[in-house]
């Protein structure tokens, strides 16, 4: 009965390759998250789904690119990675896009580039 | 936009003892979450506070929204919770959720 889950736990990889992380959630929630958790432990926000729309694109690079087959889904696809790209990547998800609602987090993929 | 500030950055207590962690931030907020990074990288859901006290069993909190700050208080420390303690906010006028740095707490015998 896994509330938020994300696929694979580990991804290791070499530069220039291309990389996907899935993200599932069963609780229902209209919107859906990925955060990026650096070598500093510093948790900071790239995208934000709400049915299906982007609602939230925090500057990141363009060879990242978030996929949302439906409310329940948010899959990260990462093109040409590079060394930069190691870290974990946190999945969430919110009953709505809406102030005060709280957020549900997945186990997280750590992603090691070499 | 919205800063998160977070003391102490390390703590190191002896098993049974009690402490305090602090969260300071800039500006009004909608959302305030406490989460626990465990040693295996979960991120746990502790309390969602915006506003007054929760407790749940050893851990309690505490968020005082009119003076910007949070406290999380943890009695009678094991070493389970040993990890990180995380702080984030959702607050002035956006739909996104600003971490602070977090606490780095080890609990030893």
């Amino acid at each position: 009965d896994t509330a938020v889950s994300q696929t694979p736990k580990y991804l290791v990889t070499q530069m220039g390759n291309d990389k996907s992380i899935k993200c599932e959630q069963n609780l229902g929630h209209d919107t859906m998250y990925w955060y990026k958790q650096d070598s500093k432990k510093f948790l900071k926000i790239m995208f934000s789904y709400n049915n299906k729309e982007l609602i939230i694109n925090e500057t990141v690079p363009n060879r990242f690119s978030p996929k949302s087959p439906d409310k329940a889904h948010l899959n990260l696809h990462i093109n040409s990675l590079e060394l930069g790209d190691s870290a974990v990547y946190f999945c969430a998800s919110s009953q709505q896009l809406a102030i005060g609602i709280e957020q549900y987090f997945g186990p997280g993929t750590r992603l090691t580039v070499t | 936009g919205i800063q998160v500030e977070q003391s102490p950055p390390d703590l190191i207590l002896q098993e049974g003892a009690n402490s305090t962690l602090r969260c300071n931030f800039s500006d009004s907020v909608n959302n305030l979450q406490w989460f626990h990074q465990n040693p295996w990288g979960q991120l746990i859901n502790l309390f969602y506070i915006p506003s007054g006290t929760k407790q749940n069993g050893r851990l309690s909190a505490t968020t005082v929204a009119t003076e910007r700050y949070s406290l999380l208080y943890i009695s009678s420390s094991q070493t389970t919770d040993s990890g990180v303690y995380f702080c984030a906010v959702l607050g002035g006028g956006g739909n996104k959720l600003t971490f602070g740095t977090g606490t780095q707490l080890k609990v030893e015998l």
